[in-house]
């Protein structure tokens, strides 16, 4: 039974494409999350949702969308692909917003943009 | 804004041996907690060990133990008896818990290596 799931695990995709990485957890937390990974492997937050509501919204380009449909599911979708777009993609859910238990991540997306 | 830092890219030791990975942070806060997660070469990202900056007790998980010097604001992770599992990314990472939309912020990891 995985806590937070993210399909797909590997992503390669065009420039110029559109994409959605799907993230779903089974932990009953309130708060989830994106993060991305670059290729240095330093982990920076995207977007957090807590009970479907945007919470964070750290300076993305607005190509990337989050949707929060329930609040065990937190998808992203991303517009008009970008080389620079290349990177691990992970989604986290804590059980508040305080965070102060620390995040469960998912096992991260690997996306490639050729 | 917090900060933290990471100040060995690096690190390499043998096998049953003990390795003390580094870590500082900025804040004026008092309030907040501090974690280390290991990612191994499986990507997953897996939380080691928890710090909570009111306790004055360093926390400790089987091998994994910190050093929690608030004053100084450094929390470094000591690794006992290694093992080759042990070989991975590890990342020092702090979240302060006042306002309720806070995020963890990480620093730039090390990469530990155990040698056979």
């Amino acid at each position: 039974d995985t806590a937070v799931s993210q399909t797909p695990k590997y992503l390669v995709t065009q420039m110029g494409n559109d994409k959605s990485i799907k993230c779903e957890q089974n932990l009953g937390h309130d708060t989830m999350y994106w993060y991305k990974q670059d290729s240095k492997k330093f982990l920076k937050i995207m977007f957090s949702y807590n009970n479907k509501e945007l919470i964070i919204n750290e300076t993305v380009p607005n190509r990337f969308s989050p949707k929060s449909p329930d609040k065990a599911h937190l998808n992203l979708h991303i517009n008009s692909l970008e080389l620079g777009d290349s990177a691990v993609y992970f989604c986290a859910s804590s059980p508040s917003l305080t965070g102060r238990y620390g995040y469960t991540f998912g096992s991260g997306t690997r996306l490639t943009v050729v | 804004a917090q900060t933290v830092t990471q100040s060995q890219p690096e690190m390499s030791v043998q096998e049953a041996e003990t390795v003390t990975l580094s870590c500082t942070y900025d804040t004026s806060e008092n309030n907040y907690y501090l974690f280390w997660y290991k990612q191994p070469p499986s990507r997953q990202m897996i939380l080691v060990i928890r710090q909570e900056a009111y306790k004055q007790q360093n926390a400790t998980e089987n091998r994994f133990s910190v050093n929690f010097q608030k004053a100084a604001k450094s929390f470094s992770l000591k690794i006992s008896d290694s093992q080759l599992g042990d070989t991975a990314m590890y990342f020092c990472a702090f979240i302060q818990s006042n306002f309720g939309n806070e995020k963890l912020t990480f620093g730039t990891g090390t990469r530990l290596t155990i040698i056979p």
